[in-house]
C-alpha cells in the first residue's frame, strides 16, 4: 500500500537525550514535512524538505534537526536543547502546491 | 502576515442537526490554496478539500459542503445531517505561494455530535 509511515507511535524520552523519529514514505513525493501538534491548538512547522539533501526551517526549528538522504526518509531527530519536546509529531508529504498533503499517523513523545 | 484563525473551540451538537465550522485567512498572496482537514481521534490528517484562490464556486459532497467567499476571507464547512462519526476535530489550512508548500493551520475546531 503506499502511503507514509511513522515510527515508533509512542515514545518516551528522559530529559537530556536525543530522540529521532522516522518518517518514511512510498508515494514519489519530493516534499516532505514535519509538524508539531500541542493540545489544543493547530500544527506549527519545525522543518520541511522540497528535495534530496536540502532542507529548510519552518516556523519553530529551534532543538530540531532533520536530514533527507533519500527521497523516501525524512528522519526527525529531537535534541536535548529542544525545552518542551512533549508533543504530537506528524509527518507530512506532498507533490506539489495544488495538491493536498497526505499525513502519517504521527509518534506522541513525552519527555519523562 | 499570514494566518488562519478558526473561532470556534468546541462545538457540541445532537445527531442530525446541521453545524457550521468557520474559518477566516488573511494572506496577501492573490494565488493561494486552502484546505480542510479532518482528524480523528487516532490523530491521522484527513484530507477533506482543496480550493485555489481563483475558484470561487461553493461545494458539495454528500453531507458536506464548503462556502469560499474571497470578500470576506472565509471558507466554511458546513455538516448537514450531522452523525456521531462526524465527531473529530476539523482544521482549516492555508498554502500560500512561494514557501515550499508549507501549510498554515488554524487552532481547529472540536466537534463533538451526541447521540
Amino acid at each position: 500500500d503506499g502511503g507514509i509511515t511513522q515510527s515508533p507511535k509512542y515514545l518516551f524520552r528522559k530529559e537530556g537525550q536525543n530522540v529521532t523519529l522516522s518518517c518514511e514514505q512510498n508515494l514519489n513525493h519530493d516534499a516532505m514535512y514535519w509538524y508539531r501538534q500541542d493540545p489544543g491548538q493547530g500544527l506549527r512547522l519545525i522543518y520541511y524538505s522540497q528535495i534530496v539533501n536540502d532542507f529548510q526551517k519552518g516556523d519553530i526549528a529551534e532543538g530540531y534537526s532533520v536530514s533527507r538522504e533519500k527521497k523516501e526518509s525524512f528522519p526527525l531527530t529531537v535534541t536535548s536543547a529542544q525545552k518542551n519536546p512533549t508533543a504530537f509529531y506528524l509527518c507530512a508529504t506532498r507533490d506539489g502546491l495544488n495538491t493536498e498533503a497526505f499525513f502519517g499517523q504521527g509518534t506522541r513523545l513525552t519527555v519523562v | 502576515a499570514q494566518k488562519v484563525t478558526q473561532a470556534q473551540t468546541e462545538i457540541s451538537v445532537v445527531e442530525k442537526e446541521d453545524v457550521t465550522l468557520d474559518c477566516v485567512y488573511e494572506t496577501r498572496d492573490t494565488t493561494y490554496y486552502l484546505f480542510w482537514y479532518k482528524q480523528p481521534p487516532s490523530g491521522e490528517l484527513v484530507f477533506l478539500i482543496r480550493r485555489n484562490s481563483f475558484d470561487e464556486q461553493n461545494e458539495i459532497s454528500g453531507r458536506y459542503s464548503w462556502n469560499f467567499q474571497k470578500s470576506t476571507s472565509s471558507f466554511n464547512f458546513t455538516i448537514t445531517a450531522s452523525q456521531v462519526v462526524d465527531s473529530a476535530v476539523y482544521f482549516c489550512a492555508l498554502t500560500p505561494l512561494g514557501q515550499g508548500g508549507k501549510l498554515i493551520f488554524g487552532q481547529g475546531t472540536e466537534l463533538s455530535v451526541k447521540p
